[in-house]
């Protein structure tokens, strides 16, 4: 089985620019999409991204994602930064037998 | 409007066993995977079981592998997940999830499963 390694806690301040990573173990990431999910305490999570790069309806387009194939990582790049960004944030990826999530990355905006 | 509601969790001794249920409504049910998802207090989310539209296609996390087992019934539009000889480390909430292709979706507002 592979991994996903997140940093467990990333900050910015109101207005700025940060960006998650999500570097995989084992196998490209590259050959199975990436999906990023946003959980406020006490909420269920909800998708920001998913197939790697794509927004759902609702989504600002300050969410944006990519992949990059040289250092086998996804990022999840959040501009233009709102207190109400501040969550916890998790990839999703999977192979033949397994979904894994990695191991969720708290942002505070202050 | 999708909705996806758990029930069944509780407290249980270790070795026990319990039988969440997750109601779909909304949606054609038939049609989707379903997913099971657990969070334990303070930690990250874990993915737990998958099945597929047809129920042809199981995969368990090899944390729950022998113990667990998802079966879904679309007449119930219901997914299920029973799970045997459980450990204090099965201590998490349990969300149901959709996924039509790669994104899980839509998720279950969780229930809290106690062993101890």
């Amino acid at each position: 089985n592979f991994m996903l390694t997140q940093p467990h806690s990333v900050s910015e301040s109101p207005g700025k620019t940060v960006t998650v990573s999500c570097t995989r173990s084992s196998g490209s990431i590259a050959s199975n999409y990436v999906q990023w999910y946003q959980q406020r305490p006490g909420s269920s999570p909800t998708t920001v991204i998913y197939e790697d790069n794509q927004r759902p309806s609702g989504v600002p387009d300050r969410f944006s994602g990519s992949i990059d194939a040289s250092s086998n990582s996804a990022s999840l790049t959040i501009s233009g930064l709102k207190t109400e960004d501040e969550a916890d944030y998790y990839c999703l990826s999977y192979d033949a037998t397994h979904w894994v999530f990695g191991g969720g990355t708290k942002l505070t905006v202050l | 409007e999708v909705q996806l509601v758990e029930s069944g969790g509780g407290l249980v001794k270790p070795g026990g066993s319990l039988r969440l249920s997750c109601a779909a409504s909304g949606y054609v049910f038939s049609t989707y995977s379903m997913n099971w998802v657990r969070q334990a207090p303070g930690k990250g989310l874990e993915w737990v079981s998958s099945i597929s539209s047809t129920g042809n296609h199981i995969l368990y996390a090899d944390s729950v592998k022998g113990r667990f087992s998802i079966s879904r019934d679309d007449a119930k539009n219901s997914v299920y997940l029973q799970m045997n000889r459980l450990r204090g480390e099965d201590t998490a909430i349990y969300y149901c999830a959709r996924r039509p292709f790669f994104d899980f979706d839509y998720w279950g507002q969780g229930v809290l499963v106690t062993v101890s």
